[in-house]
């Protein structure tokens, strides 16, 4: 157990449907960050938060977005769904920002498959 | 473009045997590479995370090797058992913001 807590576990919806996933960090860690794994691509860096602020982006599409409030959860809102979106969503926390070699927790994972 | 990719796609040994998984990447600058071993259906976990300046590192049964210059890392499973079947995902933290170039993984499956 990494001590990352994700719900939930699954989710089932439809195309043009709006979710939103929540992620706890482990006690003390101040970044968090969010993943996608889909079967083809592998694990793809959608965006980090470090203590509430956005810190870095990758490949998070204009129809998501994220937040991290000040208890330090995160929130992944995903909108306009479409099939492509299906996949397992990952959080992640690390203590500091990662640059150097912060090890990152991943939580278990959120299945979402759109119908 | 930042690339991290890894060889073989899968694998398939006998428990007890050792192997090799390969990770070469194109990421620039260069800060650090890490293994993670991922289970089915479960989050990624770290297994060595290593520097410029550190050529091997140990966890146990697995030995990742960092050769920065021709930009290549191993990791070598010692004495496989069944536990071991995982996608082995080789990531590498480098450029703007130290973000994080994940390979495709290797697929390794041990059999009895």
């Amino acid at each position: 157990d990494s001590g990352v807590t994700q719900t939930p576990k699954h989710l089932i919806t439809a195309t043009g449907q709006r979710v939103t996933l929540r992620c706890s960090p482990r006690s003390g860690d101040l970044s968090v960050y969010w993943y996608q794994q889909s079967l083809d691509q592998g694990l793809q860096f959608l965006i980090q938060y470090y203590n509430g602020e956005e810190r870095a982006k990758g490949n998070i599409l204009e129809r998501f977005s994220a937040q991290q409030f000040p208890d330090l959860h995160s929130e992944l809102n995903l909108s306009s769904l479409e099939l492509g979106d299906s996949a397992l969503y990952f959080c992640a926390s690390s203590p500091g920002t990662s640059g150097r070699k912060e090890t990152q927790y991943f939580g278990p994972g959120t299945r979402l498959l759109v119908l | 473009k930042n690339q991290v990719e890894q060889s073989p796609q899968s694998l398939i040994i006998l428990e007890g045997k050792n192997c090799t998984l390969q990770c070469n990447y194109t990421v620039s600058p260069f800060s650090n590479l890490r293994w993670y071993k991922q289970d089915t259906g479960r989050g990624p976990v770290s297994l060595t995370i290593m520097t410029f300046s550190e050529n091997t590192k140990s966890n146990g049964r697995y030995t990742a090797t960092l050769d920065a210059d021709t930009k290549q890392s191993s990791l070598h499973i010692t004495a496989s058992q069944l536990s071991d079947s995982a996608s082995y995902i080789c990531v590498v933290s480098g450029g703007s913001n130290y973000k994080l170039t994940f390979g495709k993984g290797t697929l390794l499956t041990v059999n009895p």
